[in-house]
């Protein structure tokens, strides 16, 4: 099975303008998590879909959203950029239908964003 | 609230000579652990995950955990360390369940370098 993949790889953008940010989950996956990565924070949790719905959001300003396609596909949007919001951006994926806490989530390679 | 520490940023290693990474953790509830490795520029492997049962878990390329409920720990271990096991690693805890989903809770990483 082919694993998880985001596109674009790595992205450069300048303050105020807006980013979207794409994941393909391993097929036959339905839930779609966004996390961040940076150096002072660490990786944080931003938000979970499944079958189009959020059920779960972390702790990010408005600026950040996201949303789930019909095909599991996911996409995150962070609009009004700020310098801060240069990271790694990660999705995961798993089966998700089970609610199961051990259910593991696979990662993709992230989007890395330079926010100038 | 659920919570994790990786109380050590880097750890270095002799080739050949077992490898540790500790992990500690915080939880309401059934403990349900994962270890993650990354290398540059890359997204998160998942290594290995416990739910429930043995104490000792084993994963892949050779890693195992060993889960403690009194000292609260899931510590990663390796027999004898490779040179290409140098990495960033993360343990993650499961959080709390809303409407079925879950996200991962993960410590600040442990940087391991193993020297020939």
């Amino acid at each position: 099975k082919a694993g998880v993949t985001q596109t674009p790889r790595y992205l450069i953008k300048t303050r105020g303008q807006q980013v979207t940010l794409s994941c393909s989950p391993i097929s036959g996956h339905r839930s779609v998590s966004w996390y961040q990565q940076t150096p002072g924070q660490g990786l944080q949790f931003l938000f979970e879909y499944f079958s189009e719905t959020q059920r779960n959001k972390g702790n990010f300003p408005g600026r950040f959203s996201g949303r789930q396609f019909s095909n599991s596909r996911s996409e995150m949007n962070v609009s009004t950029l700020e310098l801060g919001d240069s990271a790694l951006y990660l999705c995961a994926s798993s089966s998700g239908t089970s609610g199961f806490q051990g259910e593991t989530q696979y990662f993709g390679p992230g989007t890395r964003l330079l926010v100038l | 609230a659920q919570s994790v520490a990786q109380p050590e940023d880097q750890v270095n290693v002799a080739e050949g000579n077992p490898l540790t990474v500790k992990c500690t953790y915080s939880v309401s509830g059934n403990p349900y652990l994962f270890w993650y490795v990354q290398y540059p520029n890359r997204g998160l492997q998942f290594l290995l995950k416990y739910i429930t049962g043995d104490n000792l878990v084993k994963g892949s390329y050779g890693f195992e955990a060993e889960f403690n409920k009194s000292q609260t720990s899931f510590h990663l271990k390796k027999p004898s360390a490779l040179v290409s096991d140098s990495a960033l690693y993360f343990c993650a805890v499961r959080g709390p369940i809303y409407n079925q989903g879950g996200k991962l809770i993960f410590g600040q990483g442990t940087e391991l370098s193993v020297k020939p």
